[in-house]
C-alpha cells in the first residue's frame, strides 16, 4: 500500500523559512520513473504545483516560485523535503505531497498525502 | 508555462444528470491531461489520466476525451457522491499546471 504523509509547522512568521517533510511508504524513490511533487492550495482556491523531484535526483520548480523553493530527497529515509524561503501571508495554504510514476504508471499525481495546513502570520 | 482553463467554473445539476466539464490548454499537450476530484477538506483523487484512461477503482460513469488543446470530463449519470470540485492538470511539460477548478453543486 502506497502512502504519503506531510509534516511541518502549522504556523510560521512572515520572512521565515518553511520546511516541510513528506514521508512515504510502499514505493522507492530510487525506482526508475518515480517522482514526488509538492502541491499547495490556499483556502478556497485552486491547486498549484510547486516542485518535483525524480528518481534520478532531477528537480523541477514552479516558474513563479523557483527562487524561493528547494526540494531534496533522502532515499534511505523515504523522505522528500521542501523548503520555501521568505514566507508571506499569501503563502497560507494546505501543502500536499503526491507521487507520480512517469513511465510504467499514470504520469499523474496518483497518490496524495492528507495535506498539512500552514498559516503565515505574525 | 502552459495555462489550463476550465469551464464552467461552477455547475448546478441533479442526481441522474449527464454532466460535461471542459478544459482547454494554451498550447498542444497531446494527451497529457489528467482529471481529479476533490471533496471539501480532502486531498484530490485521480479520476482520469492520459486524457481518457480510467484510474483503477474509479466508477465507469466517469469518462474523459480529447487531445491537443481541448478536453472533456463527462459524468454519465450523477450520483450524490459526485458533488465535488474537479480539476484538470497537464503533465506534458514540467510546470505541471492545474485548471482553476469546476465546482459541481446539487440543483
Amino acid at each position: 500500500q502506497v502512502t504519503l504523509r506531510e509534516s511541518g509547522p502549522a504556523l510560521v512568521k512572515p520572512t521565515q523559512t518553511l520546511t516541510l517533510t513528506c514521508t512515504f511508504s510502499g514505493f522507492s524513490l530510487s525506482t526508475s520513473g518515480m517522482c514526488v511533487s509538492w502541491v499547495r492550495q490556499p483556502p478556497g482556491k485552486a491547486l498549484e504545483w510547486l516542485a518535483l523531484i525524480d528518481w534520478d535526483d532531477d528537480k523541477y520548480y514552479s516558474t513563479s516560485l523557483k527562487t524561493r523553493l528547494t526540494i531534496s530527497k533522502d532515499t534511505s529515509k523515504n523522505q522528500v523535503v521542501l523548503t520555501m524561503t521568505n514566507m508571506d501571508p499569501v503563502d497560507t495554504a494546505t501543502y500536499y505531497c503526491a507521487r507520480t510514476e512517469r513511465y510504467s504508471g499514470t504520469n499523474a499525481f496518483d497518490i496524495w498525502g492528507q495535506g498539512t495546513m500552514v498559516t503565515v502570520s505574525s | 508555462d502552459i495555462q489550463m482553463t476550465q469551464s464552467p467554473s461552477s455547475l448546478s445539476a441533479s442526481v441522474g444528470d449527464r454532466v460535461t466539464i471542459t478544459c482547454r490548454a494554451s498550447q498542444s499537450i497531446s494527451s497529457y491531461l489528467n482529471w481529479y476530484q476533490q471533496k471539501p477538506g480532502k486531498a484530490p483523487k485521480l479520476l482520469i489520466y492520459a486524457a481518457s484512461s480510467l484510474q483503477s477503482g474509479v466508477p465507469s460513469r466517469f469518462s474523459g476525451s480529447g487531445s491537443g488543446t481541448d478536453f472533456t470530463l463527462t459524468i454519465s449519470s450523477l450520483q450524490p457522491e459526485d458533488f465535488a470540485t474537479y480539476y484538470c492538470q497537464q503533465s506534458y511539460s514540467t510546470g505541471w499546471t492545474f485548471g482553476q477548478g469546476t465546482k459541481l453543486e446539487i440543483k
